[in-house]
C-alpha cells in the first residue's frame, strides 16, 4: 500500500493563477479531507468528503473547490491563487467508525507570489 | 477557530526525562486523538482515547482524558532524541473522523 499520496510536493504560483493539488489513497477509505497548515498553527479543515459524489465545506473553504468522483481521488482546486493561500496542504483519509484514525499524506508546500 | 489548545507551546527536556503536554477543547466529543509531526512531514497518529475512557497506554505513551474539564494530557516517558517533533491533539466534536479539529501543537525538543 502506498497509503495517501500527494502531488506536487512543492509549487510556486503567481497571484491569479489556478492549479489543482492531487490526492490519492489506496486503502479504500470512505472519508477524505483537506487541511492547510500555517506557521505556528495547527491544521485547519478546508473541505471534506464522506464518499464518492459527496463533499462539504470545512472551516476555511473560501477560494478552494473539491470534487470526489472516485473513492480513491480527492483533488483540491485553487481557482485564483492569492498570497494568503501560501501554506502547506495536507490530505488525509480514514474509514468510518469511532476507532478509526486519519492517515495523512506528506503534504504540498504552496507559495503564492 | 481552533478547538484544541495545547500547553505548553514549546518544551525542551533532557533525553531520558518525561515530557507532558496538555490539550483543552471546547465542545463535546466522541474521541480525542494525538498526532506527531516531524519537521517537514505529515502527521502520524499516536493514540486515540474515547470519551468514556479516562486513561490509555501505548508503549511509552500515556494519555488521560477528563471530559468534565474538557482536557487531555499526553505523557511521553523516558524520552529519546527521536521524540523531537510537534504534537497535536485533535477532536471530532461528535462528528466523524472526516472533520477533526486540531489544536495549535506543542513543539517538543529532546536534548541529547
Amino acid at each position: 500500500n502506498a497509503g495517501v499520496t500527494q502531488t506536487p510536493k512543492f509549487q510556486v504560483l503567481k497571484t491569479g493563477q489556478s492549479m489543482t493539488l492531487q490526492c490519492a489513497q489506496d486503502m479504500n477509505h470512505e472519508y477524505m479531507s483537506w487541511y492547510r497548515q500555517d506557521p505556528g498553527m495547527g491544521l485547519r479543515l478546508i473541505h471534506y468528503s464522506v464518499g464518492a459524489g459527496i463533499t462539504d465545506q470545512g472551516e476555511v473553504p473560501n477560494g478552494y473547490n473539491v470534487s470526489r468522483s472516485t473513492t480513491e481521488d480527492f483533488p483540491l482546486r485553487l481557482l485564483s491563487a492569492a498570497p494568503s493561500q501560501t501554506s502547506v496542504y495536507f490530505c488525509a483519509s480514514s474509514s468510518s467508525g469511532e476507532q478509526e484514525t486519519q492517515y495523512f499524506g506528506p503534504g504540498t508546500r504552496l507559495l503564492v507570489l | 477557530s481552533q478547538q484544541g489548545e495545547e500547553d505548553p507551546q514549546a518544551l525542551s527536556i533532557q533525553e531520558g526525562e518525561n515530557a507532558t503536554m496538555n490539550c483543552s477543547y471546547k465542545t463535546s466529543i466522541n474521541n480525542l486523538q494525538w498526532y506527531r509531526q516531524n519537521s517537514g512531514r505529515g502527521l502520524v497518529h499516536l493514540i486515540l482515547i474515547r470519551s468514556n475512557e479516562r486513561e490509555k497506554h501505548s508503549g511509552r505513551l500515556r494519555v488521560t482524558l477528563d471530559t468534565s474539564k474538557k482536557s487531555s494530557s499526553l505523557l511521553i516517558t523516558a524520552s529519546r532524541a527521536a521524540d523531537t517533533a510537534s504534537y497535536f491533539c485533535a477532536t471530532d466534536n461528535n462528528f466523524g473522523n472526516e472533520k477533526l479539529t486540531f489544536g495549535t501543537g506543542t513543539r517538543l525538543t529532546i536534548i541529547p
